[in-house]
């Protein structure tokens, strides 16, 4: 069965630090994979994705993911938190033949000033 | 682009009551689908339409939900006999089919949030 788990509900960074969330996910197939993040009351934005090629996938607002086939993760990384970061993170899966998404459980993202 | 909008953006009913929400997706986007949200999990798949045909329904979508999209455009959900265990943000989202494959990803709207008392 193909799943997503994120490692850890709650995150909590000081302004300026390291993020990272953590995202493993498990499939037989060839995964299609991507962050989102959701701020309060709103929809899911699309941070970053990676499909094919390049590993390493850059996204907006500073943000970037590691494809890692061997450990079967993709962990999300900024260098150094902002304020305006501090929001839910879900990291989620689509098969290659597939057209439904799979979401992780979500890392809600804290920043201390 | 004017991106994906849903409608009410809450909502509030009694248990039994029936509910209808809508989605307007991006207007190239011809794929249409429906999340359900609840409180501290991640998005849970329900259903999909290409055009106006329902590809897939997840078993989560149980004999008191039905979704259509009659004209290929916009797409609606209804549930009746609403439970307290309805009560959760659904959402829709859009994605193009194309040669381009910008299948990947999916446009997703702002939620509407159900509280069924």
């Amino acid at each position: 069965a193909q799943s997503v788990t994120q490692l850890g509900s709650h995150v909590s960074v000081s302004e300026g630090a390291l993020v990272l969330l953590r995202c493993n996910y498990s499939s037989s197939v060839p995964p299609y994979l991507f962050w989102y993040v959701q701020y309060p009351n709103q929809g899911l934005q699309l941070l970053l994705k990676y499909t094919t090629g390049a590993t390493l996938v850059k996204g907006i607002n500073g943000f970037e993911a590691e494809f890692k086939k061997s450990e079967t993760s993709f962990h999300l990384t900024k260098p150094s938190a902002h304020m305006s970061d501090a929001a839910e993170y879900f990291c989620a899966f689509r098969g290659s033949s597939a057209s439904k998404i799979i979401f992780g459980s979500g890392t809600r993202l804290s920043i201390r000033p | 682009d004017t991106g994906v909008s849903q409608n009410p953006r809450h909502k509030i009913t009694k248990r039994g009551q029936n509910v209808t929400f809508r989605c307007d997706p991006i207007s190239e986007h011809n794929r249409l689908y429906w999340y359900r949200q609840t409180l501290g999990q991640g998005p849970e798949f329900l259903t999909y339409f290409q055009n106006e045909a329902q590809l897939e329904k997840s078993r989560l979508l149980s004999d008191r939900f039905s979704a259509e999209r009659p004209k290929g455009s916009f797409s609606t959900l209804e549930i009746q006999r609403t439970e307290q265990g309805d009560s959760a943000m659904y959402l829709c989202a859009s994605s193009p089919v194309g040669q381009e494959k910008r299948t990947y990803e999916q446009y997703f709207g702002p939620g509407t949030r159900l509280t069924v008392t």
